[in-house]
């Protein structure tokens, strides 16, 4: 956090619906990092951008999709393909992709029922 | 990435040193240790990063030795707040790669009244 906001901090959806989930930074961070934590776990890498109109699958795209239009957003789409979206969503950034330490989001915890 | 080990779990008194320790025995020459911290429900926090010289900031401090082999982060007046899963990742910052964090275990420290 301080710089990166992600709302809503808890989401319920019904099962079938898409959701999108908001990552906003004020940091002028070039690259912007989902992940997905589920209970117990570490973290796995949904998508990531290192710029502007431009981003990468990361370990398990599938069912998510992704934007990057402004260098300060980044939101993440659940889609109703996704079979388990029900997890603590995780939005990170760092100056640059090459390494660079990354500050995370306070996060988003997503129920689909 | 090189493999870490850190124990499961530590306990430490309110207002003392916590010392948290790290093995990274296959440390490559161009990896940094970096220390993560995730408080229960949050998302992860970055500590503090070095390559070989011990580093200090307004957080901690990273003891690494000289072989490069272990390290131990030091929280020198934890408070209750400092509660949380501590994560020791060594990685190189290298350009040209997503470079996606990957938490291990880490250690659940937990600081007594």
């Amino acid at each position: 956090d301080g710089g990166i906001t992600q709302s809503p901090k808890y989401l319920f959806r019904k099962e079938g619906q898409n959701v999108t989930l908001s990552c906003e930074q004020n940091l002028n961070h070039d690259a912007m990092y989902w992940y997905r934590q589920d209970p117990g776990q570490g973290l796995r890498l949904i998508y990531y951008s290192q710029i502007v109109n431009d981003f990468q699958k990361g370990d398990i795209a599938e069912g998510y999709s992704v934007s990057r239009e402004k260098k300060e957003s980044f939101p993440l789409t659940v889609t109703s393909a996704q079979k388990n979206p029900t997890a603590f969503y995780l939005c990170a950034t760092a100056r640059q992709i090459l390494g660079d330490e990354q500050y995370f989001g306070p996060g988003t915890r997503l129920t689909v029922t | 990435d090189a493999k870490t080990t850190q124990p499961p779990s530590m306990d430490c008194a309110e207002g003392r040193a916590a010392n948290l320790p790290c093995n990274h025995s296959t440390i490559s020459g161009n990896e940094y240790v970096y220390w993560y911290r995730q408080i229960h429900s949050q998302g992860p926090q970055y500590i503090i990063h070095g390559l070989k010289n011990n580093e200090t900031n307004e957080m901690a401090s990273l003891i690494i030795t000289e072989d490069r082999k272990s390290s131990t982060l030091i929280l020198p007046h934890a408070t209750l707040r400092d509660t949380a899963v501590y994560y020791c990742i060594v990685r190189p910052r290298v350009s040209g790669s997503a470079r996606q964090l990957t938490f291990g275990s880490g250690t659940q420290l937990t600081v007594l009244p």
